[in-house]
């Protein structure tokens, strides 16, 4: 079946404008993961959805960043005020089993973010 | 010091060689993860250990938990295995860490 989808594949966006980065998980997953990857960077997890529900959102790195998840299946993660260094790849995985990150993830091909 | 650290951070061998690429933690941890990604960008799962050893084709991981180590080893390298291989790790207060990578190129 269609692996993890993630749209746009690359937004270019103006310092302080929101942003709206969707994801799309394999039909079935209940487990749904958002990371970036800055440029020349690491990769760092952002938050992690077991259903509709995220239980951590430590993770996010700031206020301006939200997530959220319907149906069980598609998630949203909200840039508001888009600044510089948001930009890099934001990557989205999902896996069959709930159990925090104890599963095989599937990945997506990710958004790149430019912020201008 | 990063709580994951990875040896060596950039690799290259000639085609066919057993290649190793080493993982160390200094955090309790419930699971570790290895990650492939490509040149284009793409990231696949490769192995989710939470002991022992697990064997995939000509990869094989292992992980020793009283060492907070794991190796991750390719027989028989091939030019496509050429790639960042990631390290990564959920701590026991459930963050996931990753490590930075190591760059692996196969020589043809």
């Amino acid at each position: 079946g269609a692996g993890v989808s993630q749209s746009p594949s690359n937004k270019v966006t103006e310092k302080g404008k929101d942003v709206e980065l969707r994801c799309d998980p394999i039909s079935g997953h209940t487990a749904l993961y958002w990371y970036r990857q800055s440029l020349g960077q690491g990769l760092e997890f952002l938050i992690y959805f077991q259903g509709n529900s995220a239980p951590d959102k430590s993770g996010l790195p700031s206020d301006r960043f939200s997530a959220e998840r319907t149906g069980g299946s598609v998630s949203t993660l909200t840039i508001q005020r888009t600044q510089q260094e948001d930009s890099a790849v934001y990557l989205c995985a999902s896996s069959l089993r709930g159990e925090y990150w104890d599963y095989e993830q599937y990945f997506g091909p990710g958004t790149r973010l430019t912020v201008t | 010091k990063n709580e994951v650290e990875q040896s060596p951070q950039n690799l290259t061998a000639q085609e066919g060689e057993f290649i190793t690429i080493n993982c160390s933690y200094s955090v309790g941890i419930s699971a570790l993860h290895w990650l492939q990604q490509h040149p284009g960008g793409g990231i696949v799962s490769l192995f989710m250990l939470s002991s022992g050893k697990k064997k995939h084709g000509r990869l094989i991981a292992t992980i020793n938990i009283q060492e907070k180590h794991s190796s991750l080893h390719i027989t028989a390298s091939h030019p496509r295995d050429s790639a960042v291989y990631i390290c990564a790790v959920r701590n026991r207060d459930d963050k996931i860490i990753f490590g930075k990578g190591t760059r692996l190129h196969i020589l043809p």
